[in-house]
């Protein structure tokens, strides 16, 4: 069955600091894959996706995300992050052909002052 | 702007009560989206619809129903309410060209 695993549920960064948000998924074909932020009280919002072409993609608001095949993996990054990215952050999967997304458990990020 | 709303921010209910949550889109999509957010639990799908009168069981669709007579409304049943249903409720939609989906702000139901 396919899933989407994001094992850290907390990440705690300094203002200005780099940030990685880890996300692995399981899936035998080439997924679609999506990062969304939610901020407090607010609905998904989506940051990047990827479908196919170049792995590092770029999205919104100074992210990036990495598709590793080997790895199974899509992992975000941003290289300095600010205090308004403080946010839970969403990465899913979707296969090609269907609408139906499998979104992982969420990793909520603190920022530091 | 795609623009995804809910009736409602926040609704309290009492247990028994039948419950509606609409879902409005404002971009002619074909394919709309009832999901339930839980702490710890992500986003599960609870039905979704790909066109009017149409309906598909997501993940987890015990003790709601859905309707879709109209293409831009898509509305989340609770025939009866019980506190387990207590959650979050966020709608989705996808045009039929792309598969990003854009969210609602969501309904925040608490079942008394």
């Amino acid at each position: 069955a396919q899933s989407v695993t994001q094992p850290d549920i907390h990440i705690t960064v300094s203002e200005g600091a780099s940030l990685e948000l880890r996300c692995n998924y399981s899936y035998g074909a080439t997924p679609y894959l999506f990062w969304y932020v939610q901020s407090p009280g607010q609905g998904l919002q989506l940051l990047l996706k990827y479908f196919s072409g170049d792995t590092l993609v770029q999205g919104i608001k100074g992210f990036e995300a990495e598709f590793k095949r080997s790895q199974s993996s899509f992992n975000l990054r941003k290289p300095s992050v600010h205090w308004s990215d403080a946010a839970e952050y969403f990465c899913a999967v979707s296969t090609s052909g269907t609408y139906k997304y499998i979104f992982g458990t969420g990793t909520r990020l603190k920022v530091l002052a | 702007d795609v623009k995804v709303t809910q009736s409602s921010r926040y609704l309290v209910k009492r247990t028994g009560e039948k419950v509606f949550l609409e879902c409005v889109q404002d971009m002619d999509h074909e394919n709309m989206f009832w999901y339930r957010q839980d702490p710890g639990l992500g986003l599960r799908l609870i039905y979704f619809s790909y066109d009017v009168k149409m309906k598909e069981k997501g993940d987890i669709p015990e003790g709601y129903s859905v309707s879709r007579e109209k293409k831009e409304r898509f509305s989340l049943i609770l025939e009866s309410a019980s506190t387990n249903q207590t959650s979050m409720y966020l709608c989705a939609s996808i045009p039929g060209t792309t598969y990003e989906q854009y969210f609602g702000p969501g309904t925040r139901l608490t079942v008394t």
